[in-house]
């Protein structure tokens, strides 16, 4: 069974949509975070829910919304699509709120 | 602001050998380090840690890590690596325990040949 799991893995659309990355883990941890790797491979975090409640939100656009129905999901959802959004976005998750476990394997967002 | 820098981005090594992956950082202040592993079509997991005390750390499947804080290095070693150890390793620097300053390095490809 995977740890953690994003979908889609890969999401080609155009300026100007919506679109949302799903993400779900299986470990029981109550903690999960997203992260935007840029072409240099770095990951910078973006949110990190702990129980369902947002704890860390960096600067991130407000066309960025976190959404965590419960503690296994946390779902990131993109209004207003730019150029500049793509990238491979990560899924992690652990347990307390401290530093991310493991990850997802990726979404690969491509915005034209 | 922090950095990291991974030495060699692959390494390839045969079944049984001696292998160490090398990561450098800058900070200006403390961080802590971390070496996350990545196996084929799976996500990144960590493999170990230093947050603080004895600078030599041990992690999962026989890894460890030695913090050198003059030389501001954190390298991973293993004295005997196996074929299931192909994977491509992640070094990570952290201001804080928290993921919230979380950055990584470009990566190394750990190839173990038989």
């Amino acid at each position: 069974d995977t740890a953690v799991s994003q979908t889609p893995k890969y999401l080609v659309t155009q300026m100007g949509n919506d679109k949302s990355i799903k993400c779900e883990q299986n470990l029981g941890h109550d903690t999960m975070y997203w992260y935007k790797q840029d072409s240099k491979k770095f990951l910078k975090i973006m949110f990190s829910y702990n129980n369902k409640e947002l704890i860390i939100n960096e600067t991130v656009p407000n066309r960025f919304s976190p959404k965590s129905p419960d503690k296994a999901h946390l779902n990131l959802h993109i209004n207003s699509l730019e150029l500049g959004d793509s990238a491979v976005y990560f899924c992690a998750s652990s347990q307390g709120a401290g530093l991310p476990r493991f990850f997802g394997e990726g979404s690969r967002l491509t915005v034209l | 602001a922090q950095s990291v820098t991974q030495l060699d981005s692959q390494v390839p090594v045969f079944e049984e050998a001696p292998v160490e992956l090398r990561c450098n950082y800058s900070s200006s202040v403390s961080v802590y380090l971390f070496w996350y592993v990545q196996y084929p079509n799976q996500g990144l997991q960590l493999l170990l840690k230093y947050l603080s005390g004895s600078t030599l750390v041990k992690g999962i499947n026989g890894f460890e890590a030695e913090f050198n804080k003059s030389q501001t290095s954190f390298h991973l070693r293993k004295p005997s690596v196996h074929i299931s150890d192909t994977a491509e390793y992640f070094c990570a620097v952290s201001m804080g325990t928290s993921g919230s300053r979380l950055t990584f390095g470009e990566g190394t490809q750990l190839t173990v040949n038989p």
